[in-house]
């Protein structure tokens, strides 16, 4: 069956790291999102991608980054780790069915300490 | 700024109730309306998509469209316990990309 995991699910980190989530999906997608969800915030839009070599800011994209180099991979790295970006971060993917309907990854615990 | 918005909640329905999530939208060039279920500590799990006014059945949920008062709501018939979660609203301007509201959480009591 189609799916769409990330890794780590779980990630401690300190201030000053860089890290890199993983998210890989088997939909053959070609639409890729990166949110993160904070308590009073729901879900927030980091960066996504409409195919290979297309990658485009969301409303809090600042200190976040994405490439895509495949159809089935969108890493989203954290270039200097903050306390504030400390969240729970969900990968997603659409095609072209549904209405573009989202698919959305297990997520990603993430601490910044 | 384009919004979406609903009621935190949490609503509370005796089981066997019908539930109704509401959600209003600012941008009037929306199209596609999502709603999804999140259960604590999971992600979300997309339950329906509307695009047309009016209603959309499937099994025990229906969504309902009215753009000219910028509304989309959801009824869960028969509630059950299990259905106690966070339901989010997503609305999407066409370009794939979704604007999310806060979730309502629902509390189904037994």
């Amino acid at each position: 069956d189609a799916e769409i995991t990330q890794s780590p699910r779980h990630k401690i980190t300190e201030t000053g790291r860089q890290v890199t989530l993983a998210c890989h999906q088997t939909w053959n997608h070609n639409n890729m999102f990166w949110y993160r969800q904070d308590l009073g915030h729901g879900l927030r839009l980091i960066h996504y991608s409409y195919g290979v070599h297309d990658t485009n800011k969301g409303e809090v994209s600042d200190g976040y980054s994405v490439s895509r180099s495949n159809t089935e991979d969108l890493p989203l790295t954290l270039e200097s780790a903050a306390s504030s970006q400390t969240s729970v971060y969900f990968c997603a993917s659409s095609g072209g069915l549904a209405r573009g309907a989202q698919y959305f990854g297990p997520g990603t615990r993430l601490t910044v300490l | 700024q384009k919004e979406v918005e609903q009621n935190s909640g949490p609503l509370s329905v005796p089981e066997g109730a019908i539930a109704s999530l509401n959600c209003t939208y600012s941008d009037r060039g929306s199209q596609s309306f999502f709603w999804y279920r999140q259960y604590s500590g999971k992600s979300p799990e997309l339950i329906m998509f509307i695009y047309s006014n009016g209603d959309k059945e499937d099994g025990r949920f229906t969504a309902q469209l009215n753009k000219a008062s910028q509304y989309v709501s959801l009824l869960i018939r028969d509630s059950q316990p299990s259905d106690s979660a966070t339901y989010l609203c997503a609305v999407s301007s066409g370009t794939y990309k979704y604007i999310f509201g806060t979730g309502t959480r629902l509390k189904v009591l037994a």
